[in-house]
Order: C-alpha cells, then sequence, then structure tokens
C-alpha cells in the first residue's frame, strides 16, 4: 500500500532551536518527494523538492534530506523563528510520466515557543 | 496563496443544504484540484480537472460536484447527500495533470454544518 508517515505527530520548541522532522514512506514507483508548509487556516506553500538523485535540498534555514535506499525523508530547521510555527507536510509522487499521483503525510504540527 | 482566490473563506451550512466554494486562479493552469483536509489525516482528493469542460472524480467524490466552464475557476458544491461534510477546503491548480510540478494553493473555506 502507498503510504506516508510522519512523525511526530506534534512538536513544541524554544525560538533559537534546531529541530528535525521525519517522513518515512513506502511509495512506488517513487517520483519525487516534497515538503510543504501550512499556516494555520491557509494553504501549503511549497518548500522544496527532491528528485531520486538528490540527497540533500536547502531553502534558507530550511535542509531536506532524501535516503531513496530506505525510503526516508527529514527536514531540519536551523535557528527556530516564532514565524515557523505551522504543520509541515511530506508529500511522495508517484507514477510516470504523464501519470503522477501524490501521497500526502497527515503532518507535523510545530510549535515553536519564547 | 500564489495566484489563487478561494471564497468565502468561513461558510455555514443547514442540514440539507447545498453550499458552493469558489475557487479562482490567474495563473495560466490547465489543472484544477478540490481537497479535504480534516484534522491528523492527509490530503485527500475530492475532484480534478484537466481541461475546461472535463472534470474526474477524486477518492472521495461522493456527495460533491464539480463544473469547470472556465479556464480560471472551478467551483465546488457541496451537496445535501455529503452527510459530514465539516471539512478545511482547499484548492489547487497545476500546468499539467499527471506531471511532477508543483501544485499552487488557495487559501482554503472552512465549512461547518450547524
Amino acid at each position: 500500500k502507498n503510504q506516508v508517515e510522519q512523525s511526530p505527530q506534534s512538536l513544541i520548541i524554544l525560538e533559537g532551536k534546531n529541530c528535525t522532522l521525519q517522513c518515512n514512506y513506502t511509495v512506488s514507483p517513487f517520483s519525487n518527494l516534497r515538503w510543504y508548509k501550512q499556516d494555520t487556516g491557509r494553504g501549503p506553500v511549497s518548500l522544496t523538492i527532491m528528485t531520486f538523485s538528490e540527497n540533500t535540498k536547502s531553502n534558507g534555514r530550511y535542509t531536506a534530506t532524501l535516503d531513496a535506499d530506505t525510503k526516508q525523508s527529514s527536514l531540519h530547521i536551523t535557528a527556530s523563528q516564532l514565524s515557523d510555527s505551522a504543520s509541515y507536510i511530506c508529500v511522495v509522487s508517484r507514477g510516470e510520466l504523464g501519470n503522477y499521483q501524490l501521497i500526502w503525510g497527515a503532518g507535523t504540527k510545530l510549535i515553536i515557543k519564547p | 496563496d500564489g495566484g489563487i482566490t478561494q471564497s468565502p473563506k468561513y461558510l455555514f451550512r443547514k442540514e440539507g443544504q447545498n453550499v458552493t466554494l469558489s475557487c479562482e486562479q490567474n495563473l495560466n493552469h490547465d489543472a484544477m484540484y478540490w481537497y479535504r483536509q480534516d484534522p491528523g489525516q492527509g490530503l485527500r482528493l475530492i475532484y480534478y480537472s484537466q481541461i475546461v469542460n472535463d472534470f474526474q472524480k477524486g477518492d472521495i467524490a461522493e456527495g460533491y460536484s464539480v463544473s469547470r466552464e472556465k479556464k480560471e475557476s472551478f467551483p465546488l458544491t457541496v451537496t445535501s447527500a455529503q452527510k459530514n461534510p465539516t471539512a478545511f477546503y482547499l484548492c489547487a491548480s497545476t500546468n499539467t495533470h499527471g506531471s511532477p510540478d508543483t501544485q499552487y494553493f488557495g487559501p482554503g473555506t472552512r465549512l461547518t454544518v450547524l
């Protein structure tokens, strides 16, 4: 079964600290993996996208990693800010050219405390 | 939120009523999507449209209907047949359905049944 599982479900950290969110997937055939950030009551916004051959992708203080062998990805946030409080969703695209399907994780809710 | 708008932001529905959620995009995208988001779950696809005057059922289409008369517009009607409609509804668009392109989301509509 094609699934994307994220952990933890929720996380509270102090402002300025680092954190890492996890995404495990059982999706085949794998095309790419995206991380989205969703502020409360808003639509998701794409942070990073990685294909099979990419191990690391950065976007400012956000760094995503991908291990295609173990089917795991992580999103590392450095020097967290209050504005990082949001849900972070991992999405895996499966399929082949012209016929892709998105498999969505349930997200990790991150709360940054001052 | 890019170039996608959704209205209204909040919507209340009485039992037995049909309600229509609006979605408009100015990104010149061919493909448009409707998702439903419930707490603790990943996004679930309701309907999608690849081109004008064409649309396909997603994973949870029962109790919903759509139309695509214009490229820019993809309204969703939640009918009285949908027994549990309280949720956060997200509209998205992308260049071409079935491609690995990023989906861009609107700000969402929160529907509550009274």
